[in-house]
């Protein structure tokens, strides 16, 4: 199993413009999870789903877009990039049912906005 | 609602020490508690998990964490610091009702020789 993957690694961009980072699993779970990492601030949820058509806000939802076609894509979608998106953005999934919580992690997106 | 605090975002140790990384929590249901490890440039990896079963709990590479629920604690140790340890380290909080995890701000241990 590849696990959880993202693309791309790395990512500059300008302000106002839109990009798709991109998150796939292959284990068949049904939740799954956008988080970004800033320094001193942990991780913080953005946007999460809970299974194919089904997605929900985080925490810092604002300036992001989700997606769940399939059980195994999770793409987030920044509309309009600005600088406080510059982040560390991690993709996580879990088998629902809160007693299996422990997420796996995808080795994240870099992502700078100019 | 569910909480974390990570006290300390910098910890120091020589190689061959104890490491003590604090967390206390705060939850309105029976808590599900985590220890994850960032290793530079890499995602997060699961090192231990509490789920209501022992109240110490061992988890890979040589850590530990109790659960003490009359301190809403679950502080992560390791009797004897590798360099290799060196990492930032994220306590996180799940329940019964729940899927999300909410995540401390981590812990960076450095270990020095």
């Amino acid at each position: 199993n590849a696990g959880v993957t993202q693309t791309p690694k790395f990512q500059v961009l300008k302000t106002g413009q839109s990009m798709t980072l991109q998150c796939a699993q292959d284990m068949n779970h049904e939740y799954m999870s956008w988080y970004r990492q800033d320094p001193g601030m942990g991780l913080r949820l953005i946007h999460y789903s809970v299974g194919a058509g089904i997605t929900d806000q985080g925490e810092v939802p604002n300036g992001y877009n989700v997606s769940r076609s399939t059980t195994e894509d999770f793409p987030l979608r920044l509309l309009s990039a600005a600088p406080s998106q510059t982040s560390v953005y991690f993709c996580a999934s879990n088998v629902a049912g809160a007693q299996y919580n422990e997420q796996f992690f995808g080795p994240g997106t870099r992502l700078t906005v100019l | 609602a569910q909480s974390v605090t990570q006290l300390g975002s910098h910890v120091s140790v020589s190689e061959g020490a104890l490491v003590l990384l604090r967390c206390n929590y705060s939850s309105s249901v029976p808590p599900y508690l985590f220890w994850y490890v960032q290793y530079p440039n890499q995602g997060l990896q699961l090192l231990l998990k509490y789920t209501s079963a022992a109240t110490l709990v061992k988890g890979i590479n040589g850590f530990e964490a109790e659960f003490k629920k009359s301190e809403t604690s679950f502080h992560l140790t390791k009797p004897s610091a590798h360099m290799s340890d060196a990492a930032e380290y994220f306590c996180a909080v799940g329940g019964y009702n729940t899927d999300k995890l909410i995540f401390g701000t981590g812990t960076r241990l450095q270990v020095f020789p």
